[in-house]
């Protein structure tokens, strides 16, 4: 399953809201994660089955959609907000696929 | 609290062997599976394959059917990811991630760095 992100990058300022999206070329029904990455760190679970924040995950985060389309919304980016982010579909198992990610960059 | 803890950096030179693990803590090491992930410089994410400790049961993704094997010692709670003859296209950070068949990668490794360089 090809899982495409967009925009690549993405510049927003502190306090506004940022919207990330990603598509998949077949349904994966509510089987979709998101994931942050920070420079030199390990990816981190934010999102799975599609809305459902991961433990300890602060509710500015939040995800939406279903079947092929879903939304990464952070409602008021922080300064530790700005990282690269994946999408994840899990539907296909054992063939995982991810996005090319999308990297949020300060204004 | 549940680990996955990767051997240190690596730097090969083409045509050698090598051998990176991830050990598993906190949690019962047969209850999940362990997936592996490829990271080449400045790119995304890529699934590699996975195992079930349980079993050693190993799938691949088909871009690395072939290209790397993945195994497992449950009695240390390790798993492996092994190349017979490193490439410099395989410079890259490695990561392991602890999941549920058609599940979400909930807790990851450090990733390990592997450099092939002549």
């Amino acid at each position: 399953i090809l899982m495409t992100q967009s925009p690549a990058t993405l510049s927003v300022s502190p306090g506004e809201r940022a919207t990330l999206s990603c598509r998949a070329n077949q349904s994966v029904g509510s089987d979709l994660a998101w994931y942050q990455q920070k420079p030199g760190q390990a990816p981190r679970l934010l999102i799975s089955g599609a809305s459902t924040r991961a433990s300890g995950i602060p509710a500015r985060f939040s995800g939406s959609g279903s079947g092929t389309e879903f939304t990464l919304t952070i409602s008021s980016l922080q300064s530790e907000d700005f990282a690269v982010y994946y999408c994840h579909q899990y539907y296909k198992w054992p063939m995982y696929s991810f996005g090319q990610g999308t990297k949020l960059d300060i204004k | 609290e549940v680990q996955l803890v990767q051997s240190g950096a690596e730097m090969k030179k083409p045509g050698e062997t090598l051998k990176i693990s991830c050990k598993g803590s906190g949690y019962d090491f047969t209850d999940s599976w362990i997936g592996w992930v490829r990271q080449m410089p400045g790119k995304g994410l890529e699934w590699m394959g996975t195992i079930y400790p349980g079993d050693s049961d190993a799938r691949y993704a088909p871009s690395f059917q072939g290209q790397v094997i993945i195994s497992v010692d449950k009695s240390i709670t390790t798993a492996y990811l092994q190349w017979s003859s490193l490439k410099a296209s395989d410079t890259a950070i490695y990561y392991c991630a602890r999941h549920f068949p058609y599940g979400d990668l909930r807790a990851w490794g450090q990733g390990t760095l592997v450099t092939v360089s002549s």
